[in-house]
């Protein structure tokens, strides 16, 4: 089937050590995201690569990078981790065509990460 | 920015009862979407709607597009226990950027 796939499903790293976040998808879509969710709150967009322009939310912190070297696999980088940034990081695809984004998105498992 | 209110916040019910949510805007969107995320999972889509006063169903699940394009809502009919969850609703105009509703918590009493 396809699908998002999320690597690892939990992921516990020290406070200030880089750790990196991975998703990849069968789907062929062209547009992979990157959320950050909270405990009992709604997915906050972090980033977004179409194809291979990259486009970054203006209150994401320099922090959280990304890398995206193929159409599948989507990296998600913390350089120095704190411990605010301990939450469920989501991946999503879409497709866009032209200038026009297929509006549904389809969610990975998320990979939630905890900050010692 | 673009804001959904959505509501109730939490529902607690019982078995085989019937379920409503929905979801409003100050804004309009051309899109709306309704997911469902269990705990420690990613959302999952249930219904996603295109059109204007479209009516779409998903099993027991309906959900509708408001005619003024600002407003949606989700029907759950016959609950059972494994429709625990959030569910949130998320709106779309012409970019990327979907914009979320805050959750609706259900929790259904066997």
């Amino acid at each position: 089937d396809a699908m998002v796939i999320q690597n690892p499903r939990y992921q516990v790293t020290q406070f200030g050590k880089p750790v990196t976040l991975s998703c990849s998808q069968t789907l062929n879509h062209n547009v992979m995201y990157w959320y950050q969710q909270k405990s009992s709150q709604a997915p906050k967009l972090l980033f977004h690569y179409y194809d291979k322009d990259f486009n970054n939310e203006a209150d994401t912190p320099d922090n959280f990078q990304s890398r995206r070297p193929n159409t599948s696999f989507c990296f998600l980088d913390i350089r120095s981790p704190g411990l605010g940034d301990a939450a469920m990081y989501l991946c999503a695809t879409s497709s866009k065509r032209g200038r026009v984004y297929q509006e549904t998105q389809y969610f990975g498992p998320g990979t939630r990460l905890l900050v010692l | 920015g673009q804001q959904l209110n959505q509501s109730p916040q939490s529902m607690f019910i019982q078995e085989g009862e019937d379920v409503s949510m929905n979801c409003t805007s100050s804004s309009i969107f051309n899109t709306w979407l309704w997911y469902k995320q269990d705990p420690g999972e990613g959302p999952v889509l249930l219904i996603a709607l295109y059109k204007a006063g479209e009516l779409t169903s998903n099993g027991r699940l309906t959900a509708q597009f408001g005619i003024t394009r600002k407003d949606s809502f989700l029907n759950i009919s016959a609950s059972i226990p494994s429709d625990v969850g959030i569910y949130f609703c998320a709106g779309q105009t012409s970019g990327s950027r979907l914009t979320f509703g805050e959750g609706t918590q259900l929790t259904v009493n066997p």
